[in-house]
């Protein structure tokens, strides 16, 4: 079945400092990739999103590209701000005609940034 | 617009104990889900609608119940409560299933069952 594997955290930075959170998947066809953020005490918020091979979904300052060929979709950010303290998880929506538009999640990474 | 709202946000239970974690969505979508969240761990679906009166099992479903008798809400019951149930519950919605499938979440409700 599908699923999504993170790097391991949590991840801490000064302010200022590039940011790179790994995520690959495994799933059959040509699923669409997310990034989506939970701040502290909130619900998830979507970050993101590509929907085909080599689309950059950008946002925020936040990047990450769709490759199919490393099956990987890493979230980058050039200079992180202490409010980018969060949980970050990556995530897939099948294709092939999911009928309900299941997402997949990883286990999160959890950023924190400090002055 | 409120967008997903949950209550309650925090709940302490007992083994055994009934309660049923309410969800609402002012957007009119079709789609409606519910995921845990246990510590350092993905989300969870538990049960997803796809519409009124049509509801299905996630991945996770065993101890829990729904029904979608409207197209806003989408409450979740837990009828026994045990301590595996013991976890952070999220309500969300979306208008399209598939690739442009962006869920819109609640903020959750925190629940402990001792």
């Amino acid at each position: 079945g599908d699923s999504v594997t993170q790097m391991e955290g949590p991840v801490t930075l000064s302010e200022e400092a590039f940011l790179t959170i790994n995520c690959t998947y495994t799933a059959t066809g040509y699923p669409s990739l997310f990034w989506y953020v939970q701040y502290p005490g909130e619900g998830l918020q979507l970050l993101l999103k590509a929907t085909k091979a080599d689309d950059k979904g950008s946002n925020k300052g936040f990047e990450a590209t769709y490759r199919k060929e490393t099956t990987s979709f890493h979230l980058e950010k050039g200079s992180v701000q202490v409010s980018d303290s969060a949980v970050y998880f990556c995530a897939l929506s099948g294709a092939g005609g999911t009928s309900y538009g299941k997402l997949t999640f990883g286990q999160g990474t959890i950023l924190t940034v400090h002055p | 617009n409120a967008g997903v709202t949950q209550t309650p946000k925090f709940r302490i239970l007992k083994i055994g104990q009934s309660m049923t974690l309410q969800c609402t969505q002012d957007m009119n979508h079709n789609y409606m889900y519910w995921y845990r969240q246990d510590p350092g761990m993905g989300l969870k679906l538990i049960y997803y609608s796809v519409g009124a009166g049509i509801t299905d099992k996630g991945e996770v479903p065993n101890g829990y119940n729904v029904s979608r008798s409207t197209t806003e809400d989408f409450p979740l019951r837990l009828e026994l409560a045990a301590p595996s149930q013991t976890s952070v519950y999220f309500c969300a919605s979306s208008q399209l299933a598939g690739g442009d499938n962006e869920q819109f979440f609640g903020p959750g409700t925190r629940l402990t069952v001792l």
